[in-house]
């Protein structure tokens, strides 16, 4: 099993760029997540997938959004790239049903916005 | 809402020294309680974790008892080592799809 993958690894982009960031598990888990990792803010949710179908705000969600494409796809779109997006953006994956909820997270997309 | 508070890093310890990193909670109900470590340029991966009070998690010699007296989930290590050095978050999940995380302490051992 491959767990979580996450591409590309790298990316630069100009301000105003778009780009999609995809990811993919092979867990069979419903739910799925974005996250952004900055220094010193720790993980910051962006959107969630509880299940296939349904996509929810997380903490910080302004600039961007998602798509939920099948049970394991996850992208998460930049339509408008800002210096304020450079970060590292980290997909997860979980069970949603009898818990606990652990995570498996991907290895990341480090993105700059120049 | 939930809450995780961690202590801030990073924690510098020689090679052999014992770790100590403080983690307490906020949460109505029972969640179930997680470490998390990161080494670098790497994805967070699941150190240990415990699902009711009382709990021990244990993993690659690190340790951590789920307390719901002091909400706390203090992660410990008898004799850290130079390949230990990395970022660890306490978490929590309940019965919502949305864990919370702690901010992270960074461990740096030194040889």
């Amino acid at each position: 099993n491959a767990g979580v993958t996450q591409t590309p690894k790298f990316q630069v982009l100009k301000t105003g760029q778009s780009m999609t960031l995809q990811c993919a598990q092979d867990m069979n888990h419903n739910s799925m997540y974005w996250y952004r990792q900055d220094p010193g803010m720790g993980l910051r949710l962006i959107y969630y997938s509880a299940s296939e179908g349904t996509t929810d705000k997380g903490e910080v969600p302004n600039g961007y959004n998602v798509s939920r494409l099948n049970k394991r796809e996850f992208s998460l779109r930049l339509e408008s790239a800002a210096p304020s997006q450079t970060s590292v953006y980290f997909c997860a994956s979980s069970e949603s049903t009898g818990g606990p909820y652990e995570q498996y997270f991907g290895p990341g997309t480090r993105l700059t916005v120049t | 809402g939930n809450s995780v508070t961690q202590m801030e890093g990073p924690v510098t310890l020689s090679e052999e020294a014992f770790l100590t990193i403080n983690c307490t909670y906020t949460a109505t109900g029972y969640p179930s309680l997680f470490w998390y470590v990161q080494y670098p340029g790497e994805g967070l991966q699941l150190l240990l974790k415990a699902t009711k009070a009382d709990d021990k998690g244990s993993n690659k010699g690190f340790e951590a008892t789920y307390r719901k007296e002091t909400t706390s989930f203090h992660l410990e290590k008898g004799s850290v080592q130079v390949s230990d050095s990395a970022v660890y978050f306490c978490a929590l999940s309940d019965r919502s799809y949305i864990p919370t995380f702690g901010r992270g302490t960074s461990l740096i051992v030194h040889p």
